[in-house]
């Protein structure tokens, strides 16, 4: 079965830090993995989508298919990065797996 | 991208009772959904809401629990039935054009007492 593994619950870091959230999946075919972010009291937004290969926000994913990984970086965490990060795959007829989610905290 | 309307954002509900939650979508889209998020846990999809015909369920979730319909491709609905406190939880509406990734609505949480 799919299934998408973040093994933080809880990230903490220091502002200017650089920030790694882990992702790492399980799927029989070729996957399409996605990276939404929950600001406090927002809704649940896309951050990226690997197929776009782009930077929002200062932050980049790329899939590792050898590790079965999408990794989420950003090389100078800012206070305004706090918020709840889920890894998601989409399998298929376009449902959403997701991770359990990696609260991240910066620290002034 | 689409924007999406959930109402009501939140509803304390006495068990036994229904509740029916309302997702609009501002523009025409090809998919929705229905998701489930329990206290401390991640997202869980209840169900693909089809246009014009049944929903397509999860395993685990059930049609008379979570009856769903969607009359049209900007709006869904999906009722809560004979709510116990195992139904507190966080729904989300999420939407999907074609090739486009899913948005979400803010959710409604439902308490259960």
């Amino acid at each position: 079965a799919q299934r998408v593994t973040q093994p933080e619950k809880l990230l903490s870091v220091f502002k200017g830090a650089p920030v790694e959230l882990k992702c790492n999946y399980s799927y029989s075919g070729s996957p399409e993995l996605f990276w939404y972010v929950q600001y406090s009291r927002q809704r649940l937004q896309l951050l990226l989508r690997h197929i776009s290969r782009e930077s929002i926000k200062g932050f980049t994913a790329d899939l590792n298919k050898g590790e079965t990984s999408f990794h989420l970086k950003k090389p100078f965490a800012q206070e305004e990065d706090s918020a709840m990060y889920y890894c998601a795959l989409i399998q298929g007829a376009q449902k959403l797996v997701f991770g359990q989610g990696t609260r991240l905290t910066i620290n002034p | 991208s689409a924007v999406i309307s959930q109402k009501p954002s939140r509803d304390i509900c006495q068990r036994g009772t229904s509740l029916t939650i309302q997702c609009q979508v501002d523009s025409q889209v090809t998919m929705m959904f229905w998701y489930r998020q329990q206290p401390g846990q991640s997202l869980t999809l209840i169900a693909t809401a089809n246009q014009g015909s049944e929903a397509t369920y999860e395993s685990g979730f059930v049609i008379d629990k979570f009856p769903i319909s969607r009359p049209n491709l900007t709006f869904s609905t999906l009722t809560v039935s004979n709510m116990s406190p195992e139904d507190s939880s966080i729904y989300l509406c999420s939407a999907q054009g074609e090739d486009q990734p899913q948005h979400f609505g803010d959710g409604t949480r439902l308490s259960i007492l």
